[in-house]
């Protein structure tokens, strides 16, 4: 079965300084992972996709995130954060159950950015 | 713009009283989700339909009923809420067409509150 681990529940760390959100999913199959974030009281809005292709992705708000298949991980990255990236993200990966497509969610990580 | 909406954003009901949540979508997006993400935890997938066909997560309690009367609308039924069923609702959709595999988008979820 897919799982994912987010190591990480909480990272605090100061404006303008980079970010690291860690995450590791276990898969026997062709994997597609994703990072979204939720703001409070609101849903999840998408930060970016690995589907396949280069391992270096972009995505939204300045994020990016390396797909490493030695290492099964898919760390989310930002070089200088701001205030309004407090928030919690979600590492998900994409699984085959009963021949249709579900999430699998990490437990999430709690970013605190502090001035 | 497209989008996936959420009614109402806050819930309050009494132990017991049956609940309705709803969901629409205006992207057109053949399969919907219901989650449910209690406070700091993952979302947690309860059910999803794919167009009209309904799919019911094992460990879903059989308090917790869907409709989807048409491609845009999907409800979230509460036959007897308790306490435990306090928790913010999340709906998603997706499109999902052979091999594709398109993210998932979520609307801002309904916070349910039990009395």
């Amino acid at each position: 079965a897919q799982s994912v681990t987010q190591l990480d529940s909480q990272v605090p760390v100061f404006e303008e300084a980079p970010v690291e959100l860690r995450c590791n999913y276990s898969s026997s199959v062709s994997v597609y992972l994703f990072w979204y974030v939720q703001y409070p009281n609101q849903g999840l809005q998408l930060l970016l996709k690995y589907l396949s292709g280069s391992t270096l992705v972009k995505g939204i708000n300045g994020f990016e995130a390396e797909f490493n298949k030695s290492q099964t991980s898919f760390h989310l990255r930002k070089p200088s954060v701001h205030i309004s990236d407090t928030a919690e993200y979600f590492c998900a990966v994409r699984t085959l159950s009963g021949g249709y497509n579900k999430l699998i969610f990490g437990a999430g990580t709690r970013l605190a950015v502090h001035p | 713009d497209a989008m996936v909406i959420q009614n109402p954003r806050y819930q309050v009901t009494q132990f017991g009283k049956p609940v309705t949540l709803s969901c629409s979508q205006t992207l057109n997006h053949n399969v919907m989700y219901w989650y449910q993400q209690k406070s700091s935890q993952a979302p947690k997938l309860l059910f999803h339909y794919y167009d009209k066909d309904f799919n019911n997560e094992a460990d879903t309690p059989d308090n917790f009923q869907s409709r989807r009367p048409n491609t845009s609308f999907c409800f979230l039924d509460i036959r007897s809420p308790g306490l435990g069923d306090a928790a913010m609702y999340l709906c998603a959709t997706s499109r999902v067409n052979g091999r594709s595999n398109q993210p998932q988008h979520f609307g801002d979820g309904t916070r349910l509150s039990i009395l």
